[in-house]
């Protein structure tokens, strides 16, 4: 069945390091593939997303790519700050189904 | 504008008791689905509502059972709750079963079973 695969953390970073978070997928079809955030004690906040191959998601400084060769669809941010620490969920939509597959989370920590 | 709202925030419960949890979609949103967050993994789909009817359900065992009134809020039962019930569980509102550009989400009801 579909999946999406994340890369484990937490990942522990400094103020204005350059951030990037694996994500791979196993779909049928062509899924759409997204981004959430959780901030401590929030529900899942829409990062960004992309719909179809090669496109690029963006939102408040991260990026990423919906790459149908490697399937995979990672986030990057160029120089991240304290405020982004969080919970970094990527997630895949089938065409045709209504639920979302959800990996199973990057923990994000960024230190002053 | 307000969000999605979830009660209550948090509940404690004895195993084999029954629990409602209750949603209110975002104002212009009409469909609710439901997602249960264990410890340290990621959400997972419970079941969609639209119109008053469920539309799709995913891996949950009937104990799990739930309803959309017509002013589009909604309702997660469990009855004969277990341990591994235990879990943050979110709703998630969006228009009309378009899903593509995203669920808002609220913050959920934590629940544990004890």
């Amino acid at each position: 069945g579909d999946s999406v695969t994340q890369m484990e953390g937490p990942v522990t970073l400094s103020e204005e390091a350059f951030l990037t978070i694996n994500c791979t997928y196993t779909a049928t079809g062509y899924p759409s593939l997204f981004w959430y955030v959780q901030y401590p004690g929030e529900g899942l906040q829409l990062l960004l997303k992309a719909t179809k191959a090669d496109d690029k998601g963006s939102n408040k400084g991260f990026e990423a790519t919906y790459r149908k060769e490697t399937t995979s669809f990672h986030l990057e941010k160029g120089s991240v700050q304290v405020s982004d620490s969080a919970v970094y969920f990527c997630a895949l939509l089938t065409s045709g189904t209504y639920k979302y597959i959800f990996g199973t989370g990057t923990r994000l920590k960024v230190l002053a | 504008d307000a969000g999605v709202t979830q009660s209550p925030t948090h509940l404690i419960k004895t195993r084999g008791q029954q629990v409602t949890l209750r949603c209110s979609p975002k104002s212009g949103h009409d469909t609710v689905s439901w997602y249960q967050q264990a410890l340290g993994q990621g959400p997972q789909f419970i079941f969609q509502y639209y119109e008053e009817e469920e539309r799709q359900r995913g891996n949950f065992p009937d104990r799990f059972s739930g309803h959309q009134f017509p002013n589009y809020s909604s309702e997660l039962n469990v009855n004969a709750l277990l341990l591994g019930d235990s879990a943050l569980y979110l709703c998630a509102s969006s228009l009309r079963l378009v899903t593509e550009y995203g669920y808002t989400f609220g913050s959920g009801t934590r629940l544990t079973v004890v």
